[in-house]
């Protein structure tokens, strides 16, 4: 079965730091590129970060650019979310997510269960 | 970055109807290449992260039901649920995946009037 398993998150305090996660099972996972994505409390789904499979194509979201790092260990089948300087509005449950390619891009096809970052004094 | 609009924000249909949700993205996701539409649809019921069912517009995932479809070309597109059934009820996204940064619509929550 296809699984992906993030954990680390709970309550930080603004300006801490946090590390996220994500065991994968199931499946090749070198050969994906992994995502994260998150979703504030009441709020759409906002796309935070992306990383190929040889960790050499990575993107953010401007929202997080300069204080998140992904990365992967595909030894470990893991995938990581640094989070520094965080703020308040980075409270949201945080999934990883496989992306799938479709042509020259790819959508977000499993997805895991996603752990609650909160960000509060 | 492209931004996606869906519309209706949420709606209610009886049981057994068909429900209609809209997405508008802000430029077009067609690739001319390939003739492909990036653009994904996801369920997402309380609790639970979203689940995939539809890409390149109107491609059922494996194991979505007939009764979801997809259709649409370049900013307008449309998710179907033919005869909407009580385990539908949930919060409908769209997505493109054309450009980074990826987005998402608002979201469409779906209920049974």
């Amino acid at each position: 079965e296809v699984q992906l398993v993030e954990s680390g998150g709970g309550l930080v305090q603004p300006g801490g730091s946090l590390r996220l996660s994500c065991v994968v099972s199931g499946f090749t996972f070198n050969t994906y590129t992994l995502n994260w994505v998150r979703q504030a409390p009441g709020k759409r789904l906002e796309w935070i970060s992306y990383i190929n499979s040889g960790s050499n194509a990575i993107y953010y979201a401007d929202s997080v650019k300069g204080r998140f790092t992904i990365s992967r260990d595909n030894a470990k089948n893991s995938l990581y979310l640094q989070m520094s300087s965080l703020r308040v509005e980075d409270t949201a449950i945080y999934y990883c997510a496989r992306e799938n390619i479709d042509g020259d891009y790819g959508y977000f096809d499993v997805w895991g269960r996603g752990t609650l970052v909160s960000v509060s004094s | 970055d492209i931004v996606m609009t869906q519309s209706p924000d949420s709606l209610a249909v009886s049981l057994g109807e068909r429900a209609t949700i809209n997405c508008k993205s802000s430029r077009s996701v067609l690739y001319s290449s390939n003739n492909k539409n990036y653009l994904a649809w996801y369920k997402q019921k309380p609790g639970q992260p979203p689940k995939l069912l539809m890409y390149s517009a109107s491609t059922r995932e494996s194991g979505v039901p007939d009764r979801f479809s997809g259709s649409g070309s370049g900013t307008d597109f449309t998710l179907t649920i033919s005869s909407l059934q009580a385990e539908d009820v949930a919060v409908y996204y769209c997505q493109q995946y054309y450009s980074t940064p990826r987005t998402f619509g608002q979201g469409t929550k779906v209920e049974i009037k």
